[in-house]
């Protein structure tokens, strides 16, 4: 299973853009790259998923540079709400697939 | 997206005894997973529940601490067995068809 490494923690003001980078160097030609988004008490929420370029929603973007060894996940102008813990996994996608196994994670604190 | 939802939400335990978990989603889904979750630390995968056979564990996790059943494909349930406070944590339920999907949890407190 590729391993994803991503920061620990972040800190952000209000309004701003937040990007949280993932590097999944192990990554397979059948993986996708998945962004969760976790509050305390809370059962982890799918933000994005993507396999390569560029994948936007209204929540958030993907960057996923040619090798896919790495991922940024942007949240443009944060606010108070979204401090959360954000996994970045990597697994294959559709059913029948293995359960995605999560990280360490990355706690993001946004301040007003 | 399929909707899951679990019971209890949260139990206090003894020491010794069981705790049975569900979880229910509300449409069909091919696969169901449980992680459990200890206070600021990630997910950890228990296992996969498997439609009409026994489940399949992930190291360092047994069948006679976390039986699990799944009758159909909408529902599964996760024992915690002779609770100690070490059990102490989140039990969340998972589903995917294309995407995976995740439960609002169990919090246990084992005393």
């Amino acid at each position: 299973l590729a391993k994803t490494t991503q920061p620990i923690s972040m800190d952000s003001y209000e309004g701003q853009e937040v990007n949280i980078t993932c590097s999944h160097n192990n990554i397979a030609t059948n993986d996708y790259i998945t962004w969760y988004q976790q509050f305390p008490s809370q059962g982890p929420r799918f933000i994005i998923q993507g396999y390569k370029t560029k994948v936007t929603n209204e929540v958030a973007s993907l960057f996923i540079p040619a090798d896919r060894k790495s991922s940024t996940l942007s949240l443009p102008r944060v606010s108070l709400s979204d401090t959360a813990v954000y996994y970045c996994l990597v697994g294959a996608s559709g059913a029948g697939r293995r359960a995605l196994t999560f990280g360490s994670g990355t706690r993001l604190q946004v301040q007003p | 997206s399929a909707v899951i939802s679990q019971k209890p939400s949260r139990d206090i335990c003894q020491r010794g005894t069981s705790l049975t978990i569900q979880c229910q989603v509300d449409s069909q889904v091919t696969m169901m997973f449980w992680y459990r979750q200890q206070p600021g630390q990630s997910l950890t995968l228990i296992a996969t529940a498997n439609q009409g056979s026994e489940a399949t564990y992930e190291s360092g996790f047994v069948i006679d601490k976390f039986p699990i059943s799944r009758p159909n494909l909408t529902f599964s349930t996760l024992t915690v067995s002779n609770m100690s406070p070490e059990d102490s944590s989140i039990y969340l339920c998972s589903a995917r068809e294309f995407e995976q999907f995740f439960g609002p949890g169990t919090r246990l407190t084992v005393l």
